[in-house]
């Protein structure tokens, strides 16, 4: 059974530029969830998906959007991109909403922001 | 405010030192409380959920225990793989049904042979 998938798995940008990073979760999840990660915060909340509606968003500038689609996978767009950017974003899938569900997370999009 | 806090921020073991990661929580409700491994350049690998105080599971060399405000990670003898960073996690319990998790700041484990 394949993992979840995260593309690219690293990247460099400079300040100002866009990127978008995609995610594959397993199949049949029906759950996205995208988290930042960073030495000095960890684990920080982003976005969540189900059925191609996000559901729940984290303390996150507009600048950080996602989407997706009817097929379960999802991408994350980050606009006009910041030094402090620069992070580990990992994308986990899950069967459903309900109940205290399990996680899987992908191997993560390593973003450099020169 | 729903917070998780991890003890202590890094440790490190001999090969066979058994010791204990902590992991202490305040939300206004608990639905479970979740432990990952992470190794680097990887995401993190679920573990265990533990969902009431009391409870307790292991895996190999591995033990989380939960009570009302904490949750432990004991590790019995443990090896070089076993180092990794070990994270704690709590999913948020209000504004309807969400996967969301509140995750702790991990411990370092660095076990030396």
């Amino acid at each position: 059974k394949a993992g979840v998938t995260q593309t690219p798995r690293y990247l460099i940008k400079t300040r100002g530029q866009q990127v978008t990073l995609s995610c594959s979760p397993i199949s049949g999840h029906r759950s996205v969830s995208w988290y930042q990660q960073t030495p000095g915060q960890g684990l920080q909340f982003l976005f969540e998906y189900f059925s191609e509606t996000q559901r729940n968003k984290g303390n996150f500038p507009g600048r950080f959007s996602g989407r997706q689609f009817s097929n379960s996978r999802s991408e994350m767009n980050v606009s006009t991109l910041e030094l402090g950017d620069s992070a580990l974003y990992l994308c986990a899938s899950s069967p459903r909403l309900t109940g205290a569900n399990v996680l899987t997370f992908g191997a993560g999009s390593r973003l450099t922001v020169l | 405010e729903d917070q998780v806090t991890q003890s202590p921020e890094a440790l490190r073991l001999q090969e066979g030192e058994s010791s204990s990661l902590n992991c202490s929580y305040t939300v206004s409700g608990l639905r479970g409380l979740f432990w990952y491994r992470q190794d680097p350049g990887k995401g993190p690998e679920f573990l265990f959920t533990l969902y009431s105080a009391g409870e307790e599971k292991e895996k190999e060399r591995l033990k989380a225990t939960l009570t009302k405000k904490e949750s432990f990670l004991h590790i019995t003898a443990p090896k070089p793989e076993d180092s990794a960073t070990y994270l704690c996690a709590v999913p948020l319990i209000y504004g309807g049904a969400t996967n969301k998790l509140i995750f702790g700041t991990g411990t370092l484990l660095a076990v030396q042979p």
